[in-house]
C-alpha cells in the first residue's frame, strides 16, 4: 500500500539556518505530494504541493520538487524564522483508483524548533 | 468565507460511550474526509464521503462510522470507547475526489477517553 517516511525528528535550527526535511514515498502510479504544516493546538494548514514529476512546488520560502526517480519530495527553506516553528507532515494522495484513490497518506510527521 | 468548522473543540468520555464529531465543510466543498491523529503521530485516514455515500474507508473498525448530510456536513460516530481511541479527529473538505484537489483542514476535536 502506499506510505510516506519523513527523517527522525525533531529539527532544532538557529534562525536564518538552512532547512531541509527528507520525504520518500512509495506508492502505486503518479501520486499527488504535499507538505502541511500544523502550528500548536491548530489543525493542518497546505504548504505547498505537486501534481506531477519534476513539478516544484513552492510557498512562504519554502519549495519542494517531486522527484519520481528517486520517489522524493524533500521540503527547503534557505533560512528559517522562529515563525516556521511548527510541526511539518508530508503525505501523498493516490489517483491509481481503487481502493487508495482520494485519501492522504501522511508521514509521521518532524518537529521544527527554531531559535533566535 | 468560513472554513471548515467542527464542533466539538473537546470531549471527554469514559469507556464504553458513544460518541458523535460535527464537521461542516468549506463553503463550496462536496466531499468530506475524516482522520484521526493519535498524539506524535501523523493523521491516519478514516473513512471519506461523497454525495452522502462512504466512498473510501480505512483500517478502522465497524465501531468508526458516519453519515453525511444533503448540505454536505458530516458525522462522525465511534461506539464502545476504548481507551486508545483518544486523539485530534480532523475533518478535512475539498471539491470532488480528483486526487490533485487540497483538502482544507478544520481545527480538529480533542477526544479523551477516560
Amino acid at each position: 500500500g502506499d506510505s510516506v517516511t519523513q527523517m527522525e525528528g525533531p529539527v532544532t535550527l538557529s534562525e536564518e539556518a538552512f532547512l531541509t526535511i527528507n520525504c520518500t514515498y512509495t506508492a502505486t502510479g503518479y501520486p499527488s505530494l504535499f507538505w502541511y504544516v500544523q502550528y500548536p493546538g491548530e489543525g493542518l494548514q497546505l504548504l505547498l504541493k505537486a501534481t506531477k514529476a519534476d513539478d516544484k512546488g513552492s510557498n512562504k520560502g519554502f519549495e519542494a520538487t517531486y522527484r519520481k526517480e528517486t520517489t522524493s519530495f524533500h521540503l527547503e527553506k534557505g533560512s528559517v524564522q522562529v515563525s516556521d516553528s511548527a510541526v511539518y507532515f508530508c503525505a501523498l494522495r493516490s489517483n491509481a483508483g481503487g481502493t487508495s484513490y482520494g485519501k492522504l497518506t501522511f508521514g509521521q510527521g518532524t518537529i521544527l524548533t527554531v531559535h533566535p | 468565507d468560513a472554513g471548515v468548522t467542527q464542533s466539538p473543540t473537546h470531549l471527554i468520555k469514559t469507556r464504553g460511550q458513544q460518541v458523535t464529531l460535527r464537521c461542516s465543510p468549506k463553503s463550496g466543498h462536496d466531499t468530506v474526509s475524516w482522520y484521526q491523529q493519535a498524539l506524535g503521530q501523523g493523521p491516519q485516514f478514516i473513512f471519506q464521503y461523497y454525495e452522502e455515500e462512504e466512498r473510501q474507508r480505512g483500517n478502522f473498525p465497524d465501531r468508526f462510522s458516519g453519515h453525511q448530510f444533503p448540505n454536505y456536513s458530516s458525522e462522525l460516530n465511534v461506539n464502545a470507547l476504548l481507551l486508545g481511541d483518544s486523539a485530534l479527529y480532523l475533518c478535512a473538505s475539498s471539491l470532488g475526489l480528483a486526487s490533485y484537489n487540497e483538502q482544507f483542514f478544520g481545527p480538529g476535536t480533542r477526544l479523551t477517553v477516560l
